[in-house]
């Protein structure tokens, strides 16, 4: 069974442009998590998808940080426009509904603003 | 690979003692806390977890204590192999709240 998987793992671009990063759950997860870990800090959380739905999005920084999970399937995390403090590596996870299940974690993509 | 923290906690150890890595955490409402290894180009991998209704619990040479009355967690690591050297994250939630909340990270390095 493939686990989760980020798309791309690397991306470097200038300040000022966009990056979308691309995460596909395990499937049958309806939970999808995004986090992120900037300047080697520890890894804080972003947001949560409950199927097609946002339930949580209190880590989100700023109005720049757009996620999105049409269809409930596959989520896309878009960098408009990106700053140099958004380096970093960032996470999808998924999990199964109910309860405290584990989260599986993708490789991460590395976002590097220059 | 990831890039290396530039204030992360390190611990070293000889091949074959064991680790104990320690872990603070601040909610006292939290009531489940997850280990997570990170290896270098790799995702966080759950190693173990255990439920505040309990204060120990053990896996394959790993164990997870427990301590609410200071909020304490740490993973203890029997005959440390040079294949646990990674970044080891505590994490942690509470009923109601899926999100993850991660502690720093400790840098273990194995030593041959």
């Amino acid at each position: 069974e493939a686990g989760v998987t980020q798309f791309p793992s690397h991306s470097v671009i200038e300040k000022g442009q966009t990056v979308t990063l691309r995460c596909d759950p395990i499937s049958g997860h309806d939970n999808l998590y995004w986090y992120r870990r900037v300047m080697g800090k520890e890894i804080k959380f972003l947001l949560h998808f409950v199927k097609e739905s946002k339930q949580d999005e209190s880590g989100m920084p700023n109005n720049r940080f757009l996620a999105e999970r049409t269809g409930g399937t596959y989520s896309t995390l878009k960098v408009q426009p990106a700053e140099l403090e958004d380096s970093g590596v960032y996470f999808c996870a998924s999990s199964q509904v109910g309860g405290n299940t584990e989260a599986f974690f993708g490789q991460g993509t590395r976002l590097t603003v220059v | 690979g990831e890039s290396v923290g530039l204030h992360l906690p390190t611990l070293s150890v000889q091949e074959g003692d064991n680790s104990i890595i320690n872990c603070a955490y601040s909610n006292s409402a939290s009531d489940y806390f997850i280990w997570y290894k990170q290896e270098s180009g790799k995702g966080p991998q759950f190693i173990i977890d255990i439920r505040s209704n309990m204060d120990k619990r053990q896996g394959q040479r790993v164990t997870v204590l427990l301590n609410k009355t200071v909020k304490h967690l740490s993973l203890q690591i029997a005959a440390t192999q040079p294949g646990d050297s990674a970044v080891y994250f505590c994490a942690e939630n509470y009923t109601g709240r899926r999100a993850l909340t991660f502690g720093s990270g400790t840098r273990l390095q194995v030593q041959p």
